[in-house]
């Protein structure tokens, strides 16, 4: 049974060019969040999607970033203008449930994460 | 919003020693995540824990809510080299609509010298 993939495992980009980085949740997960992790900074959430849908994206910057997760297909976290500050690491996470995950004792596993070095 | 705090920041023992790991947060914990993570690579889960007082172990490592709900510890008895990265809590956002949007600390890095 395959975890969280992400992919790429790493990233370059110069600055001004779009960046994308895929996550294809757990089999059977149908709910992944996006979380970065800069450096010298802890672990933010920036978005929460289902299947088609964005739940909540309070964590997303207001520009130049976006995020899908489409019926079929991976989740997508798009980074488009990428600047030098936007170098991070990128994890995706993935569960089954969401409100139901405190009564059933969900996990919430993590990718490997994208590390997105700007040039 | 909440926040959580962990001690100590870094941690160097040498292997067989035991050690413990704390997670404070400054309103009440709805449920913890434990996860391990190596330099570069992926957070591995450990532990997630929701009522108080309640204790897990897994091999060598235990982790346990207090009763009030605003502390974690995590215990490692023993310790070996292979437990050595950062140790990350991540707590469930009280309120919100799903308990996979979490606040993580600041990670404690272990060093575990042979």
């Amino acid at each position: 049974n395959a975890g969280v993939m992400q992919n790429p495992r790493h990233l370059v980009r110069r600055r001004g060019q779009e960046a994308r980085l895929r996550c294809s949740p757990m089999k059977g997960h149908s709910h992944v969040y996006w979380y970065r992790q800069l450096p010298e900074e802890g672990l933010k959430f920036m978005v929460y999607l289902q299947k088609e849908n964005i739940i909540d994206e309070s964590g997303m910057p207001k520009e130049r970033f976006s995020a899908e997760f489409p019926k079929e297909g991976p989740s997508i976290l798009r980074i488009q203008q990428v600047v030098r500050g936007d170098s991070a690491a990128y994890f995706c996470a993935s569960s089954r449930t969401s409100t139901g995950g405190l009564a059933t004792n969900e996990k919430l596993f993590f990718g490997s994460g994208t590390q997105l070095s700007v040039l | 919003s909440q926040e959580l705090e962990q001690s100590p920041q870094s941690l160097i023992v040498q292997e067989g020693k035991n050690l413990t790991i704390n997670c404070t947060s400054s309103k009440t914990l709805y449920g913890l995540y434990w996860y391990k993570q190596k330099y570069g690579e992926g957070l591995i889960f450990l532990m997630m824990l929701q009522k108080g007082g309640e204790e897990k172990s897994h091999e060598k490592i235990t982790a346990k809510l207090d009763e009030k709900k605003q502390q974690s510890s995590l215990h490692i008895t023993a310790s070996q080299p292979s437990h050595a990265g950062i140790y990350l809590c991540g707590a469930i956002n009280a309120g919100g609509t799903s308990y996979g949007k979490l606040t993580f600390g600041q990670g404690t890095i272990l060093t575990v010298h042979p």
